[in-house]
């Protein structure tokens, strides 16, 4: 199985380009997540996605955009980069449940390394 | 906004010490997760912890979730070189905040021979 695959895993853009980041997930999973990591920060959450048609802001969400296109994809648009946003973005999917048990492990694709000169 | 604070956020022993991590929060989470990431890969599930006062063993590795379900600890006996890398604790949100991973700042582990 394939589970969670990002698309590019480079790239460099320009200040005040725009770029889509691609993510797919083969498991069926209902949620899905974009994470940005940079040095000492951990993961911090831009945008979710519970289930199929929603989405929620995360912790970072300034700046992006998201699409929940269909139940495997979720991708992550950047409108206008900023060198604020050099970082590695990675996309997650879990199998979400509801209580009373939430047993719900996140599986992460590669992440993308992005430069914003 | 749910919240995690790890510490301490780094780590530098020798091989055969103990150390324990804790990642603490003002929230209650429905559970609480750690997971450990290794160099340019993503993060992988070591362990979901759902009850509190609930304790699971892995090996070496040894984790708590505090009574009221806000804090939680991983302690690794004996530690390995193998053992190095970026551990972080996730919570896992519910109700309004379903479905939400959050994680902490994380702890990065070395472990020399």
């Amino acid at each position: 199985n394939a589970g969670v695959t990002q698309t590019p895993k480079f790239q460099v853009l320009k200040t005040g380009q725009s770029m889509t980041l691609q993510c797919a997930q083969d498991m069926n999973h209902n949620s899905m997540y974009w994470y940005r990591q940079d040095p000492g920060m951990g993961l911090r959450l831009i945008y979710y996605s519970a289930s199929e048609g929603t989405t929620d802001k995360g912790e970072v969400p300034n700046g992006y955009n998201v699409s929940r296109l269909n139940k495997r994809e979720f991708s992550l648009r950047l409108e206008s980069a900023a060198p604020s946003q050099t970082s590695v973005y990675f996309c997650a999917s879990s199998e979400a449940l509801h209580s009373p048990v939430l047993y719900t492990e996140a599986f992460f694709g590669q992440g993308t390394r992005l430069t914003v000169v | 906004t749910q919240l995690l604070e790890q510490s301490p956020q780094f780590l530098s022993i020798q091989e055969g010490e103990n150390l324990t991590v804790y990642c603490n929060s003002s929230s209650v989470f429905s559970s609480l997760q750690w997971y450990r990431q290794e160099p340019g890969e993503g993060p992988v599930l070591l362990v979901t912890v759902v009850t509190g006062g609930e304790v699971k063993k892995l090996k070496r590795l040894t984790f708590q979730f505090g009574d009221a379900r806000k804090d939680s600890s991983l302690h690794i006996t004996a530690a390995q070189p193998g053992d190095t890398g970026l551990y972080l604790c996730a919570g896992v949100g519910g109700g309004t905040s379903y479905g939400k991973l959050t994680f902490g700042q994380g702890t990065i582990l070395t472990v020399h021979p």
